[in-house]
């Protein structure tokens, strides 16, 4: 159990178009959505909290107007790449955490296998 | 704020050996603290947490952590290396509502 999904798992795109990741919880719910981006070799980043039905909370230094995040059900968000350069590429993981009643340090955050994006 | 530091981005250990991976946190309040491991290509799995409860956690396929408060440390260790452990572990702490902040992380290398 307590899987999460990334599609796709790799992408090319030409620089100035926009991609779209999805973040699936398959066999759970999820109230919120973690969104990270990780360099080479380098650990990862938190970019934006997504909880469903409201607004994301970016991190400071992360453009909201380039990083679109969608969290429209409880099982589904999606991050979307616009205007893509080739400095976005990178290795973007999301993760979820378990709609439930314990405290939020008491439940597992689950992560994605990642989507690696490659901007030319 | 808070953060953690993992002490050498290389650990080259023999299969069978013990293996020992560092972590110090920096936190004004007690934190929750993680290690999660990375295969290549792949995204994170929980190794082990702690939140205030045992100072020794146990986790999976072996791992086990110290929480030392005096010493402001979350080691990871194992008392034998296998060629499958061989990955990228990373230690975090929680900020708060569960958002991470993580080491720059550390590659296990074993060999046989």
């Amino acid at each position: 159990g307590a899987v999460v999904s990334q599609h796709p798992s790799w992408v090319i795109c030409k620089s100035g178009t926009s991609v779209k990741i999805e973040c699936r919880s398959l066999d759970f719910q999820a109230t919120t959505m973690f969104w990270y981006r990780q360099f080479p070799k380098q650990s990862l980043m938190l970019m934006a909290t997504s909880n469903e039905g409201s607004k994301a909370t970016y991190e400071q230094g992360v453009e909201k107007d380039k990083f679109l995040i969608n969290h429209a059900s409880l099982t589904l968000s999606t991050l979307t790449v616009t205007s893509a350069h080739p400095e976005d590429s990178s290795f973007y993981i999301c993760s979820a955490r378990p709609k439930s009643g314990r405290a939020p340090y008491q439940e597992t955050q689950y992560f994605g296998p990642g989507t690696r994006l490659l901007v030319l | 704020a808070q953060s953690v530091t993992q002490l050498g981005s290389h650990v080259s250990v023999s299969e069978g050996a013990l293996v020992l991976l560092r972590c110090n946190y920096s936190s004004s309040v007690p934190p929750y603290l993680f290690w999660y491991v990375q295969y290549p290509n792949q995204g994170l799995q929980l190794l082990l947490k702690y939140t205030s409860a045992a100072t020794l956690v146990k986790g999976i396929n072996g791992f086990e952590a110290e929480f030392k408060k005096s010493e402001t440390s979350f080691h990871l260790t194992k008392p034998s290396a296998h060629m499958s452990d061989a990955a990228e572990y990373f230690c975090a702490v929680d900020t708060g509502f569960q958002k991470l902040v993580f080491g720059t992380g550390t590659r296990l290398l074993v060999s046989p």
